[in-house]
């Protein structure tokens, strides 16, 4: 199983639609997890962070279920300017990426086109 | 805040040639920074851990020897790509963890093109 998956894309959805991802993870000593957006060519940004049960910010709701080892994003009322990548990224426990380095994992990506 | 400035933002070098990229921290100071390297349609893979004051810890299959990393201050890390080869053509993209739980923030990244 790999570290971090992600649903394979891409989601062409019609502008205001409600478009959720999915994204598993396999280490259960993993303690922080993220979303990040990235559009094409550019580098990640951070979109939302979840440390707990869940996180929301307007239109995205972040959720984060431990038991099944998976995290959730949804987008409502989607907007053109939403197409990009997004990418679920998972950092580890100290003692599992150990000499107290900050390593992230990332998934590979669900790519979204909004349409109009 | 939290702000990591990445140069050069592109390059074209011929196979053989060197290229040094920057990374700098501009408003907090990183004793670490992380580089990672992006092939189209992957995900970003972590190449090395960038350590002030100390040899940087590089991640396994990736040469170190052809991966220079110093990291001599605070705020600079720098990625040399020796000896480059079309097959390192990718996406170089520094981070640096702005908090302790695992936020980072990253430079807007370099693209290489070796012909």
């Amino acid at each position: 199983r790999k570290e971090v998956e992600q649903d394979p894309g891409p989601f062409n959805v019609p502008e205001g639609a409600t478009v959720a991802f999915n994204c598993t993870y396999s280490n259960s000593a993993s303690q922080s997890f993220f979303w990040y957006r990235q559009d094409c060519r550019k580098e990640p940004k951070l979109l939302m962070s979840v440390y707990s049960s869940g996180n929301e910010d307007g239109r995205f709701t972040a959720q984060l279920n431990r038991a099944s080892q998976y995290i959730s994003l949804l987008i409502r009322d989607s907007k053109l300017s939403d197409s990009a990548t997004y990418l679920c990224v998972v950092f580890p426990s100290l003692a599992y990426s150990g000499a107290g380095s900050y390593q992230l994992t990332f998934g590979k990506g669900t790519k979204l086109s909004v349409i109009p | 805040g939290a702000v990591v400035s990445q140069h050069p933002s592109w390059v074209i070098c011929k196979s053989g040639t060197s290229v040094k990229i920057e990374c700098r921290s501009l408003d907090f100071q990183a004793t670490t920074m992380f580089w990672y390297r992006q092939f189209p349609k992957q995900s970003l893979m972590l190449m090395a851990t960038s350590n002030e004051g100390s040899k940087a810890t590089y991640e396994q299959g990736v040469e170190k020897d052809k991966f220079l990393i110093n990291h001599a201050s605070l705020t600079l890390s720098t990625l040399t790509v020796t000896s480059a080869h079309p097959e390192d053509s990718s996406f170089y993209i520094c981070s640096a963890a702005f908090d302790g739980r695992g936020g980072y923030t990253f430079g807007s990244g370099t693209r290489l093109t070796v012909v």
